[in-house]
């Protein structure tokens, strides 16, 4: 089966800039999660999604970064405007069960 | 809050011998238990997980992670390196107390050298 799709691979911005990224899920799963991956730490959750509702985005920071799965399949997150500290991988996840199973993320640097 | 430590920052083991990898976690309630794995420039891969059952959990690439209670520990381990297994592995326990989120530990790498 095809595994969680994101795009795009690399994005080199400016500060004060947006971007936005693109997950596609493994089809069928329902849960799809954005996690952010600092240089040396392990990833944190900023938002997860059950179908199109909002179950926890309680690490998100509300006031630069948006996220919608709209018709509860592909999702985008977005920031407006990014900051120095935005600089990380991004990645999406999808599970159907227990178990999680990553894309292989976007590389984000902010100058 | 649930919680998971991975005290070495590096392991460093000689390819055919045997690895060992450790986490420790912190939870309330039953521990859901998972190992990741993760290449240069790639996405997390899912190596093993415990919810219930046998202590020792068998998983991909030849790998397994013998879940302890009483220590609560959860360490990966691999009778044989390759040097194809040097990569970034992190554990992670599944929070049971909201959204099931993972919290992740701050990863090992793992160095096999020939």
């Amino acid at each position: 089966e095809a595994g969680v799709a994101q795009s795009p691979r690399y994005k080199i911005i400016e500060k004060r800039q947006s971007v936005a990224f693109w997950c596609n899920p493994i089809s069928g799963h329902a849960t799809l999660y954005w996690y952010q991956q600092i240089l040396g730490q392990g990833p944190k959750l900023l938002i997860q999604f059950q179908n199109n509702g909002v179950v926890d985005d309680s690490q998100l920071p509300k006031d630069r970064f948006s996220a919608e799965r709209l018709k509860g399949v592909d999702s985008t997150l977005k920031i407006q405007p990014a900051k120095l500290e935005d600089s990380a991988v991004y990645l999406c996840a999808s599970s159907s069960a227990v178990s999680q199973y990553f894309g292989a993320g976007t590389r984000l640097s902010v100058l | 809050a649930q919680s998971v430590a991975q005290p070495e920052d590096q392991v460093n083991v000689a390819e055919g011998n045997p690895l060992t990898v450790k986490c420790t976690y912190s939870v309330s309630g039953n521990p859901y238990l998972f190992w990741y794995v993760q290449y240069p420039n790639r996405g997390l891969q899912f190596l093993l997980k415990y919810i219930t059952g046998d202590n020792l959990v068998k998983g991909s690439y030849g790998f397994e992670a013998e879940f302890n209670k009483s220590q609560t520990s959860f360490h990966l381990k691999k009778p044989s390196a390759l040097v194809s297994d040097s990569a970034l592995y992190f554990c992670a326990v599944r929070d049971a107390d909201s959204s099931y989120k993972l919290i992740f530990g701050s990863g090992t790498r793992l160095l096999v050298r020939p």
